[in-house]
């Protein structure tokens, strides 16, 4: 089966740049998306497609997706912004949905 | 506005069976693939289902397939999840999470509140 590796945690302090990496096997043949979520709540998208945002996603959240790995960027990272996120993508050849494990943003 | 509110959930025994419902608003159901995804106290999500938007096509995580059957009755706007025999790690959230689009490789864009089962003698 496919897996998806994402690290625990990543820090970052306000107004810096957070960038959470999600590993897989040749992962730029896939399509990622990437999910946030705050303790206590359902996960929101917040990138699709590798690298599309929906409709009220600030444009500070970008995404990226080549050779083994996919990213998701954050700039300018506000207190809010501390969450758990969490990459996915679909499994064709198990017709399986696949998640990462999640990193854990903390704003220092 | 889209809303999906789960229900059903509770304090279930080992070995028996609980069926979650999910209910839809907000949007055209019947056109919507669906899918369950649970999450264990402490853990990250785990895919459960999907459904494709005419009930035709269905697909499990493997640690699921013959004990959990997702279904729908678009004529009442409602998703189902009927666990069987369930087990201790089987304790989870429950999320019912609509597709945006018909290809499997379309991301999830609505989710609900979560139903919480327990499982526990």
């Amino acid at each position: 089966s496919y897996v998806l590796t994402q690290p625990p945690s990543v820090s970052v302090a306000p107004g810096l740049t957070a960038r959470m990496t999600c590993g897989g096997n040749n992962i730029r043949s896939k399509t990622v998306h990437w999910y946030q979520q705050k303790p206590g709540q359902a996960p929101v998208l917040v990138v699709y497609d590798d690298s599309d945002r929906p409709s009220g996603i600030p444009e500070r959240f970008s995404g990226s997706n080549s050779g083994n790995t996919a990213t998701l960027t954050i700039n300018r990272v506000e207190a809010g912004d501390e969450a758990d996120y969490y990459c996915q993508v679909w499994d064709s050849y198990d017709d399986q949905v696949v998640f990462g494990g999640g990193t854990k943003l903390t704003v220092l | 506005q889209v809303q999906l509110v789960e229900s059903g959930g509770g304090v279930v025994r080992p070995g028996t069976s609980v069926r979650l419902s999910c209910a839809a608003s907000g949007f055209t159901f019947n056109d919507s693939p669906m899918n369950w995804v649970r999450q264990a106290p402490g853990t990250g999500l785990e895919w459960v289902a999907f459904l494709s938007n005419d009930g035709s096509n269905k697909f499990y995580a493997d640690s699921m397939k013959g004990r959990f059957t997702i279904s729908r009755d678009n004529s009442k706007n409602t998703l189902y999840l009927q666990m069987n025999k369930v087990r201790p790690e089987d304790t989870a959230v429950y999320y019912c999470a609509r597709r945006r689009g018909y290809s499997p490789r379309d991301a999830i864009d609505v989710w609900g509140q979560g139903a919480t089962v327990t499982v526990s003698s």
